[in-house]
Formats: structure tokens, sequence, C-alpha cells
């Protein structure tokens, strides 16, 4: 299983460009999400996901739009980029229904610098 | 929403000491993690522990759901211990995963 795998790695923007990131997951979860991560301010949840076609906001949503049409994918999109988005975003998923488990696994991260 | 408070916000030890790292939280919860962020940003899953306890070679955890809290034990340390470590809770179900701010951990050789 290649776990939790996320594209490109590192990426730099320009104010006002777009782009997207993709998530992709092996492992059947149910759940997916996607987080930002500034210095000093730990983990902060932008959108996350609880199955296939379904999206719900997170703790700083604005400027971001997400997007779940297959279980193993969950896409952020960021229409206008600013440079407040500068940031490493991290995605993860969680909840086998089997198992029971929601544990969360978490991907290697993307670098987004916007100028 | 639920309040997760790490403690202490950053910790340097000598190589072969023994730490805990305490995580509060302010709502009673199902769900409870600990993670351990390397100095290359990579995320690694450490405990999956709502309540109880669990040990994994030179770490363990305790949760004590009923009154709060998870502490994390890192005994005999090393520098590649070095890094932040997270809490992370949630109350199951369709509800939002809250990280605490973490405890950066730096072991000297």
């Amino acid at each position: 299983n290649a776990g939790v795998t996320q594209t490109p790695k590192f990426r730099v923007l320009k104010t006002g460009q777009s782009m997207t990131l993709l998530c992709a997951q092996d492992m059947n979860h149910e759940y997916m999400y996607w987080y930002r991560q500034d210095p000093g301010m730990g983990l902060r949840l932008i959108h996350y996901s609880v199955g296939e076609g379904t999206t719900a906001k997170g703790e700083v949503p604005d400027g971001y739009n997400v997007s779940r049409l297959k279980k193993q994918n969950f896409l952020l999109g960021l229409e206008s980029a600013a440079p407040s988005q500068t940031s490493v975003y991290f995605c993860a998923s969680s909840y086998e229904p089997d198992r029971g488990s929601h544990e969360q696994y978490f991907g290697p991260g993307t670098r987004l610098t916007v100028t | 929403g639920i309040q997760v408070e790490q403690s202490p916000p950053d910790l340097i030890l000598q190589e072969g000491a023994n730490s805990t790292l305490r995580c509060n939280f302010s709502d009673s919860v199902n769900n409870l993690q600990w993670f351990h962020q390397n100095p290359w940003g990579q995320l690694i899953n450490l405990f999956y522990i709502p309540s109880g306890t669990k040990q994994n070679g030179r770490l363990s955890a305790t949760t004590v759901a009923t009154e709060r809290y998870s502490l994390l034990y890192i005994s005999s340390s090393q520098t590649t211990d070095s890094g932040v470590y997270f809490c992370a809770v949630d109350r199951g179900g369709d509800d939002k995963i809250i990280f605490g701010k973490g405890t950066r951990l730096h072991i000297l050789p």
C-alpha cells in the first residue's frame, strides 16, 4: 500500500494564479481531510469529507474549494492564490468502518509559496 | 468546539533522559491520537488511544478519558526522538478533528 500520497510536493505560485492539489489514498478510508500548517500554529483543518460526493468546511475554509468525486481522491483548489496561503498543506484519511477505527494517516505534505 | 492544550510547549533534554508530554482536552472525546512530526516535516502515527494504556518500545501513552487528559511517555530519549509531538482529538462520527499546538522536543547528544 502506498498509503496517502500528495502531488505536487512543492509549488510556487504568483498572486492570483490558481492550482489544484491532489490527495490519493489506497486504504479504502471513508474520511479525508485537508490541513494547513503554519509556523507556531499547529495543524488547522481546511475542509474535510466523510464520504464520496460529500464535503464540509473546517476551521479555515476561506479561499479554498474541495471536491471528492471518487472515494480514493480528495482535491484542494485555490482559485486565486494569495500570499497568506503560503503554507505546508497536509492531506489525511481515516475511518475503516469494518474495523471501527478512526486512526488518521497523513500524506507527506505539499509546500506552497505564493509570491 | 473542543479546546486542546499541550504542555510543555518546548522541552530540551539530554540523550538518555525520560520525558512526559501532556494533552488536556475540554470535552468528552471518542478518538485521540498522538503524532510525531520529525525534523523533515513527516507526520508519523504513534498511538491511537481513545482510552487506556498502550506501549510501543520506548514510547507509551495513557488516556484517562473521564478526566480529559492523555500522557505520552518517552523513555531513554534518543536524538531521533527530536521533533514536534501533536495530540489530536474528536468526538466521533462527522465531528472535526482538532489538533493541539504541539510540544517541541529537542534531544541533545
